[in-house]
């Protein structure tokens, strides 16, 4: 089955204990990007890959690094997470950056994430 | 730059009746356009999407949604809601050019469908 998958779903933790969240779609996608979705603002990119080792930032970067050694992952990592990094976060995929027909982008089910 | 509106943050509406979910958007140059729905704890599903040709655009679900380029609209609709409609819809654009497939979405609408 076609997916794109987050792990874990949910986690607590604590002002400035390091934490990654895993990312893994099975499509052979080129793209893949972040997002954190907050209550009255929608989904926001914080950061995009358009192929391994090619990652930017999106509008919310500050406070997120990523990396992209294999086609397939694209972890999300919260080096000192603070609690204004409460927020619900999808990771996204699709074929490839441009061209019509491969826009569409597939979503994760999102990891809830609380900082206390 | 681009930016998306959604009109009604929340719509309750009861079963059998219609419903028309209200978009505009913002943009300097040539933009597809999507609807997604997300369901209760659950992650973001594509409902239907506006490349080019046909302004009126059929997804799944029983949704369509029409896109006017004049008054840079793409309303939702569905001529008879359901129960298990109920979630919070999504409206998106992505410019043609940029080099990369960055959505642009709005702030979402809850749609409550009663009994």
């Amino acid at each position: 089955e076609a997916q794109v998958t987050q792990n874990p779903r949910y986690l607590i933790t604590v002002t400035g204990k390091k934490l990654t969240v895993t990312c893994s779609q099975n499509m052979n996608h080129e793209y893949m990007s972040w997002y954190r979705q907050d209550p009255g603002l929608g989904l926001r990119q914080i950061y995009y890959s358009m192929n391994v080792e090619v990652t930017d930032k999106g509008d919310v970067p500050e406070g997120y690094k990523v990396s992209r050694k294999e086609k397939r992952n694209f972890p999300l990592i919260l080096e000192s997470p603070s609690p204004n990094q409460t927020s619900l976060y999808f990771c996204a995929s699709s074929l490839t950056s441009g061209g019509r027909a491969q826009v569409a982008q597939y979503f994760g089910p999102g990891t809830r994430l609380t900082v206390l | 730059a681009q930016s998306v509106t959604q009109l009604d943050s929340q719509v309750p509406v009861f079963e059998e009746a219609p419903v028309e979910l209200r978009c505009n958007y913002s943009s300097s140059v040539s933009v597809y356009l999507f609807w997604y729905v997300q369901y209760p704890n659950q992650g973001l599903q594509l409902l239907l999407k506006y490349l080019s040709g046909s302004t009126l655009v059929k997804g799944i679900n029983g949704f369509e949604a029409e896109f006017n380029k004049s008054q840079t609209s793409f309303h939702l609709r569905k001529p008879s809601v359901h129960i298990s409609d109920t979630a919070e819809y999504f409206c998106a654009v992505k410019p043609f050019s940029g080099g990369y497939n960055k959505l642009i979405f709005g702030a979402g609408t809850r749609l409550a469908v009663h009994p």
